[in-house]
C-alpha cells in the first residue's frame, strides 16, 4: 500500500530559525497537504497544494509539490513560539478522498 | 470559515456502556466526514468514512459492529463505541470535507475517551 516518509521527527531549534520538513511517497499523488496540530487538539489544514510544481505560501509557511508529485515539503520562516507543535503532511490521489498520514514532525524552540 | 465541532470533548464511561460522538460541520456541508483515531504520540489512523445516506466504509481491522457510523444529514455524523471496554480508551477525532471543495478536510478538536 501507499506509504508517507515524513522527516525530520523531532526538531529543536532556537527561535527566529527557519524550519525545513518533507514527506516522500512510495506513489504519485493528486494532492498534498500539511496541518499542525496542538496537544490535545484536532489538527489545523495550514496548506493545500493540488498542482505538481506548485509554491504556496501562508504567511510565513510556504509549501511545495514536488515536480515528481511523490514528494512535498514545508518551511516556516523565522520560527515564533506559537510555531510548536506536531505538522503532518498527507496525500491523496484516492476517488474516496481518503488522505495518507505522515508520522508527524515534532517542532520544539529551545528556550 | 469551514469549522467543524465536536462534541463531548472528554467523556469517562464504565466498561460496558456505549458513548456516541456528534461531529457537525457548522458553516458547510459535508458530504464526507471520516472518523480517526489517534494514540499518544502517533499519526492519526483512519477508522472509516462516512457519505451522507449511505453505509459507512470501514478499514481494514475496525469492527463495525462495535464503532456505529451515522451520518444522516450533510452536517452531522455520529460515532457510537458500544460495549466500550479500557482498550477503547483514545483520542477520537472527526473531519469533513467540504461538498464544494476537493480533498481538504477540516478537523473537529477530538474527544477523549477514557474507559474505566
Amino acid at each position: 500500500g501507499q506509504q508517507l516518509n515524513q522527516s525530520p521527527q523531532s526538531m529543536f531549534i532556537q527561535e527566529g530559525e527557519d524550519v525545513s520538513m518533507n514527506c516522500t511517497s512510495s506513489s504519485i499523488f493528486n494532492t498534498w497537504l500539511w496541518y499542525k496540530q496542538d496537544p490535545g487538539e484536532g489538527p489545523v489544514l495550514l496548506i493545500a497544494l493540488y498542482k505538481a510544481g506548485e509554491l504556496t505560501s501562508n504567511g510565513r509557511l510556504t509549501a511545495q509539490f514536488g515536480i515528481t508529485r511523490k514528494d512535498s515539503f514545508l518551511n516556516i520562516s523565522a520560527s515564533i513560539p506559537s510555531d510548536v507543535g506536531i505538522y503532518f503532511c498527507a496525500g491523496s490521489s484516492d476517488s474516496n478522498y481518503q488522505l495518507i498520514w505522515g508520522a508527524g514532525t515534532k517542532l520544539i524552540i529551545k528556550p | 470559515g469551514a469549522v467543524v465541532s465536536q462534541h463531548p470533548s472528554r467523556v469517562i464511561c464504565k466498561s460496558g456502556t456505549s458513548v456516541k460522538i456528534e461531529c457537525r460541520s457548522l458553516d458547510f456541508q459535508a458530504t464526507t466526514m471520516f472518523w480517526y483515531r489517534q494514540f499518544p504520540k502517533q499519526s492519526l489512523m483512519l477508522m472509516a468514512t462516512s457519505n451522507e445516506g449511505s453505509k459507512a466504509t470501514y478499514e481494514q481491522g475496525v469492527e463495525k459492529d462495535k464503532f456505529l457510523i451515522n451520518h444522516a444529514s450533510l452536517t452531522l455524523s455520529t460515532l457510537t463505541v458500544t460495549s466500550a471496554h479500557p482498550e477503547d480508551s483514545s483520542f477520537y477525532i472527526c473531519s469533513a470535507r467540504d461538498t464544494d471543495s476537493y480533498y481538504e478536510q477540516y478537523f473537529g478538536p477530538g474527544t477523549r475517551l477514557t474507559v474505566t
